[in-house]
């Protein structure tokens, strides 16, 4: 089974700096997908930044980029500039394809950004 | 619609009660995941269907759930004889399908059973 580890519960950063959040995986398979999901308090989940794991070069999507280290199995996710609308948990997930696309979900990190 | 909408949003059921949560997946998507959410923890999967064909139901956790989606569009997950571990959000995500893998969720049904 895969399982996705998020040991940080919960983090702060101050407006317009830079904060990571930090996520390992556990998977014996060579082809997987990795994504990042944010879910404001309002509870719709939405996608963030995904990673393909045949890809050596990182995501990245305006201010939020991965720095994904394969043979680490380490998927973090960078927030530069961060503002205020970013505050939300933060889930980051792990899909193998072909089989029903079953995502598996960390627990989660808590961001505030503090004003 | 524009996204995946979920009915009620809010349930409170007494224990025993059956409950029936509704999922309105985006229009013309093929995939629809159902997910559970207890406090403070991530979605755990429950079941998958691609069009009406329910492929993998091996997160439901009792045979008290129970799961359908016959015109492979709208998807109710039914709970039936409600037991308090059943508190949980309960979370729709729907997707193309095929290689698209992004899934997109819809706001959640809290459920609460006392």
């Amino acid at each position: 089974a895969q399982t996705v580890t998020q040991s940080q519960p919960e983090m702060s950063v101050q407006e317009a700096e830079t904060v990571t959040l930090s996520c390992t995986y556990d998977t014996s398979e060579n082809n997987y997908y990795l994504f990042w999901y944010k879910q404001p308090p309002s509870r719709q989940m939405i996608l963030v930044i995904r990673q393909e794991a045949y890809k050596q070069q990182n995501a990245t999507e305006n201010r939020f980029s991965v720095n994904f280290q394969k043979a680490a199995k380490s998927f973090s996710l960078k927030i530069s500039d961060s503002q205020l609308g970013d505050t939300a948990m933060y889930f980051c997930a792990f899909m193998k394809p072909n089989t029903g696309n079953q995502f598996y979900f960390g627990t989660g990190t808590s961001l505030t950004v503090i004003p | 619609g524009a996204g995946v909408s979920q009915s009620p949003r809010y349930k409170v059921a007494k224990r025993g009660q059956d409950v029936a949560l509704r999922c309105d997946p985006i229009s013309g998507h093929v995939s629809l995941f159902w997910y559970q959410q207890a406090l403070g923890q991530g979605p755990e999967f429950l079941t998958y269907f691609q069009n009406e064909a329910q492929l993998d139901k091996s997160g439901l956790p009792s045979d008290r759930f129970f799961a359908e989606r016959p015109e492979g569009s709208v998807s109710t997950l039914k709970i039936q004889r409600t037991q308090q571990e059943d508190s949980a959000v309960y979370l729709c995500a729907s997707s193309l399908g095929g290689s698209f893998l992004v899934m997109y969720f819809g706001p959640g049904t809290r459920l609460t059973v006392l």
